[in-house]
Protein backbone atom coordinates (compact mmCIF):
# COMPACT_ATOMS: atom_id res chain seq x y z
CA UNK A 1 0.00 0.00 0.00
CA UNK A 2 1.07 3.41 -0.53
CA UNK A 3 1.12 4.19 3.66
CA UNK A 4 2.21 2.67 7.02
CA UNK A 5 -0.22 -0.21 7.59
CA UNK A 6 -1.27 -1.58 11.60
CA UNK A 7 -2.99 -4.31 12.38
CA UNK A 8 -5.00 -4.97 13.97
CA UNK A 9 -6.46 -1.44 14.57
CA UNK A 10 -7.87 -2.08 17.93
CA UNK A 11 -7.36 -5.31 20.33
CA UNK A 12 -9.20 -5.87 23.48
CA UNK A 13 -7.79 -8.65 25.65
CA UNK A 14 -7.55 -10.62 29.17
CA UNK A 15 -4.61 -9.27 31.65
CA UNK A 16 -1.80 -11.64 31.14
CA UNK A 17 -2.35 -12.67 27.95
CA UNK A 18 -0.20 -11.80 25.38
CA UNK A 19 -0.72 -9.60 22.21
CA UNK A 20 1.35 -9.37 18.68
CA UNK A 21 0.91 -6.10 17.00
CA UNK A 22 2.04 -5.92 13.52
CA UNK A 23 3.23 -2.78 11.10
CA UNK A 24 3.87 -3.39 7.25
CA UNK A 25 6.01 -0.03 6.36
CA UNK A 26 5.88 2.09 3.44
CA UNK A 27 7.56 -0.35 0.79
CA UNK A 28 11.12 0.85 0.25
CA UNK A 29 11.46 2.56 3.65
CA UNK A 30 14.41 0.77 6.01
CA UNK A 31 13.67 2.75 8.84
CA UNK A 32 10.71 1.47 11.01
CA UNK A 33 10.01 3.09 14.73
CA UNK A 34 7.56 1.91 17.27
CA UNK A 35 5.94 4.85 19.72
CA UNK A 36 3.19 3.99 22.72
CA UNK A 37 0.40 7.03 22.97
CA UNK A 38 -1.07 7.27 26.59
CA UNK A 39 -2.99 9.66 28.28
CA UNK A 40 -0.51 9.77 31.15
CA UNK A 41 2.57 9.75 29.30
CA UNK A 42 2.13 11.35 26.23
CA UNK A 43 4.15 9.81 22.77
CA UNK A 44 6.73 7.81 23.68
CA UNK A 45 9.59 6.27 21.55
CA UNK A 46 9.96 2.61 22.25
CA UNK A 47 12.38 1.08 19.42
CA UNK A 48 14.22 1.75 16.07
CA UNK A 49 14.99 -0.62 13.33
CA UNK A 50 17.78 0.35 10.52
CA UNK A 51 17.65 -2.33 7.85
CA UNK A 52 18.45 -5.63 8.97
CA UNK A 53 20.33 -4.16 11.83
CA UNK A 54 20.14 -5.52 15.77
CA UNK A 55 18.03 -3.09 17.38
CA UNK A 56 18.60 -0.88 20.54
CA UNK A 57 16.06 -2.42 22.97
CA UNK A 58 16.73 -0.05 25.78
CA UNK A 59 13.26 2.06 25.39
CA UNK A 60 10.97 -0.90 25.97
CA UNK A 61 9.27 -0.33 28.76
CA UNK A 62 10.17 -3.65 30.48
CA UNK A 63 11.37 -7.32 29.39
CA UNK A 64 7.45 -8.56 28.57
CA UNK A 65 8.15 -6.43 25.34
CA UNK A 66 9.69 -7.55 22.83
CA UNK A 67 10.42 -6.53 18.73
CA UNK A 68 11.00 -7.86 15.79
CA UNK A 69 11.47 -6.98 12.04
CA UNK A 70 12.26 -10.24 10.04
CA UNK A 71 13.84 -9.75 6.31
CA UNK A 72 14.19 -5.94 6.26
CA UNK A 73 10.20 -5.21 6.10
CA UNK A 74 7.27 -6.05 8.66
CA UNK A 75 7.66 -5.53 11.94
CA UNK A 76 5.77 -7.25 15.12
CA UNK A 77 5.68 -5.76 18.50
CA UNK A 78 4.95 -8.39 21.22
CA UNK A 79 3.78 -7.90 24.56
CA UNK A 80 3.84 -10.79 26.58
CA UNK A 81 2.01 -11.45 29.82
CA UNK A 82 -0.11 -8.15 29.61
CA UNK A 83 -0.87 -5.66 32.38
CA UNK A 84 -3.69 -2.53 32.46
CA UNK A 85 -0.79 -0.06 32.02
CA UNK A 86 -0.29 -1.29 28.44
CA UNK A 87 -3.41 -0.12 27.67
CA UNK A 88 -2.63 2.60 24.80
CA UNK A 89 -2.10 2.93 20.99
CA UNK A 90 1.04 1.56 19.82
CA UNK A 91 2.05 3.51 16.73
CA UNK A 92 4.28 2.41 13.81
CA UNK A 93 6.47 4.58 11.47
CA UNK A 94 9.03 4.63 9.08
CA UNK A 95 11.12 6.23 7.14
CA UNK A 96 13.63 6.33 3.41
CA UNK A 97 17.33 4.99 5.59
CA UNK A 98 16.41 6.78 8.46
CA UNK A 99 16.21 10.56 7.26
CA UNK A 100 13.60 12.61 8.89
CA UNK A 101 10.24 12.83 8.19
CA UNK A 102 8.62 9.67 9.41
CA UNK A 103 5.78 7.80 8.47
CA UNK A 104 3.03 6.80 10.42
CA UNK A 105 0.78 4.22 10.35
CA UNK A 106 -3.23 5.37 12.34
CA UNK A 107 -1.76 2.86 15.19
CA UNK A 108 -3.17 -0.13 17.36
CA UNK A 109 -6.05 0.63 20.00
CA UNK A 110 -4.87 -1.90 22.97
CA UNK A 111 -7.23 -2.11 25.65
CA UNK A 112 -6.27 -4.47 28.50
CA UNK A 113 -9.44 -5.60 30.91
CA UNK B 1 10.14 11.05 27.98
CA UNK B 2 8.95 14.32 26.81
CA UNK B 3 11.20 16.69 25.84
CA UNK B 4 9.16 19.48 24.08
CA UNK B 5 6.17 21.65 26.06
CA UNK B 6 3.92 23.31 23.91
CA UNK B 7 0.97 25.70 25.16
CA UNK B 8 -1.77 25.94 25.16
CA UNK B 9 -2.78 22.59 25.87
CA UNK B 10 -5.82 23.56 24.16
CA UNK B 11 -6.92 26.75 22.16
CA UNK B 12 -10.17 27.44 20.44
CA UNK B 13 -10.70 29.87 17.47
CA UNK B 14 -13.21 30.98 14.75
CA UNK B 15 -12.63 30.18 11.51
CA UNK B 16 -10.60 32.42 9.41
CA UNK B 17 -8.48 33.61 12.23
CA UNK B 18 -4.83 32.68 12.90
CA UNK B 19 -3.73 30.08 15.15
CA UNK B 20 -0.50 30.41 17.19
CA UNK B 21 1.01 26.99 19.25
CA UNK B 22 4.24 27.47 20.67
CA UNK B 23 6.84 24.50 21.78
CA UNK B 24 9.36 24.35 24.25
CA UNK B 25 12.28 22.05 24.31
CA UNK B 26 15.37 20.85 26.49
CA UNK B 27 18.07 19.41 24.85
CA UNK B 28 20.21 20.40 21.51
CA UNK B 29 18.50 19.21 18.46
CA UNK B 30 19.18 18.47 14.67
CA UNK B 31 15.66 19.55 13.39
CA UNK B 32 12.21 20.17 14.99
CA UNK B 33 8.91 18.87 13.30
CA UNK B 34 5.44 19.63 13.50
CA UNK B 35 2.83 16.41 13.27
CA UNK B 36 -0.53 16.81 12.67
CA UNK B 37 -3.00 14.13 14.53
CA UNK B 38 -6.82 13.78 13.51
CA UNK B 39 -9.15 11.88 16.76
CA UNK B 40 -8.09 8.06 15.93
CA UNK B 41 -5.49 8.71 13.63
CA UNK B 42 -1.94 8.64 13.24
CA UNK B 43 0.46 11.47 13.02
CA UNK B 44 0.88 13.25 9.62
CA UNK B 45 3.87 15.02 9.27
CA UNK B 46 2.85 18.80 8.19
CA UNK B 47 7.07 20.86 8.49
CA UNK B 48 10.51 19.67 9.78
CA UNK B 49 12.89 23.07 10.28
CA UNK B 50 16.61 22.35 11.09
CA UNK B 51 18.42 23.79 13.43
CA UNK B 52 20.30 26.34 11.25
CA UNK B 53 17.20 27.45 9.83
CA UNK B 54 14.97 30.06 11.68
CA UNK B 55 11.85 30.33 9.71
CA UNK B 56 10.09 28.51 7.52
CA UNK B 57 6.66 29.01 5.18
CA UNK B 58 4.41 25.57 3.75
CA UNK B 59 1.13 27.01 2.20
CA UNK B 60 -0.31 28.45 4.86
CA UNK B 61 1.66 27.21 7.78
CA UNK B 62 4.64 28.81 9.14
CA UNK B 63 7.13 27.55 11.94
CA UNK B 64 10.27 29.79 13.36
CA UNK B 65 12.81 28.35 15.74
CA UNK B 66 14.59 30.45 17.65
CA UNK B 67 17.60 28.11 19.09
CA UNK B 68 18.88 30.32 21.40
CA UNK B 69 15.59 29.84 23.27
CA UNK B 70 15.08 26.42 22.42
CA UNK B 71 11.48 27.20 21.55
CA UNK B 72 9.61 27.47 17.82
CA UNK B 73 6.27 28.33 17.19
CA UNK B 74 3.79 26.68 14.58
CA UNK B 75 1.39 29.37 13.21
CA UNK B 76 -1.40 28.30 10.34
CA UNK B 77 -3.14 31.04 9.05
CA UNK B 78 -6.45 31.66 7.54
CA UNK B 79 -7.82 28.93 10.23
CA UNK B 80 -11.03 26.28 8.21
CA UNK B 81 -12.54 23.60 10.16
CA UNK B 82 -10.68 20.71 8.72
CA UNK B 83 -7.61 22.16 11.17
CA UNK B 84 -9.22 21.05 13.89
CA UNK B 85 -6.77 19.00 15.44
CA UNK B 86 -4.23 18.03 17.65
CA UNK B 87 -0.79 19.87 16.99
CA UNK B 88 2.81 18.01 18.31
CA UNK B 89 6.37 19.02 18.08
CA UNK B 90 9.27 16.57 17.88
CA UNK B 91 12.80 16.79 18.10
CA UNK B 92 15.34 14.98 16.47
CA UNK B 93 18.49 15.36 18.41
CA UNK B 94 20.85 12.77 16.78
CA UNK B 95 20.41 9.93 14.55
CA UNK B 96 17.61 7.70 14.03
CA UNK B 97 18.52 5.54 17.28
CA UNK B 98 17.20 8.06 19.56
CA UNK B 99 13.77 8.19 17.48
CA UNK B 100 11.55 11.13 17.81
CA UNK B 101 10.90 13.16 21.09
CA UNK B 102 7.42 14.39 21.23
CA UNK B 103 5.92 17.04 23.31
CA UNK B 104 2.25 17.05 24.71
CA UNK B 105 0.68 18.46 22.55
CA UNK B 106 -2.28 21.56 21.33
CA UNK B 107 -5.52 20.20 20.74
CA UNK B 108 -7.10 22.94 18.28
CA UNK B 109 -10.43 23.40 17.60
CA UNK B 110 -11.58 25.70 14.79
CA UNK B 111 -15.18 26.96 15.31
CA UNK B 112 -17.34 27.31 11.80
Amino acid sequence: GAGVSQSPSNKVTEKGKDVELRCDPISGHTALYWYRQSLGQGLEFLIYFQGNSAPDKSGLPSDRFSAERTGGSVSTLTIQRTQQEDSAVYLCASSFNGVEPQHFGDGTRLSIL
Amino acid sequence: SQQGEEDPQALSIQEGENATMNCSYKTSINNLQWYRQNSGRGLVHLILIRSNEREKHSGRLRVTLDTSKKSSSLLITASRAADTASYFCATASGGGADGLTFGKGTHLIIQP
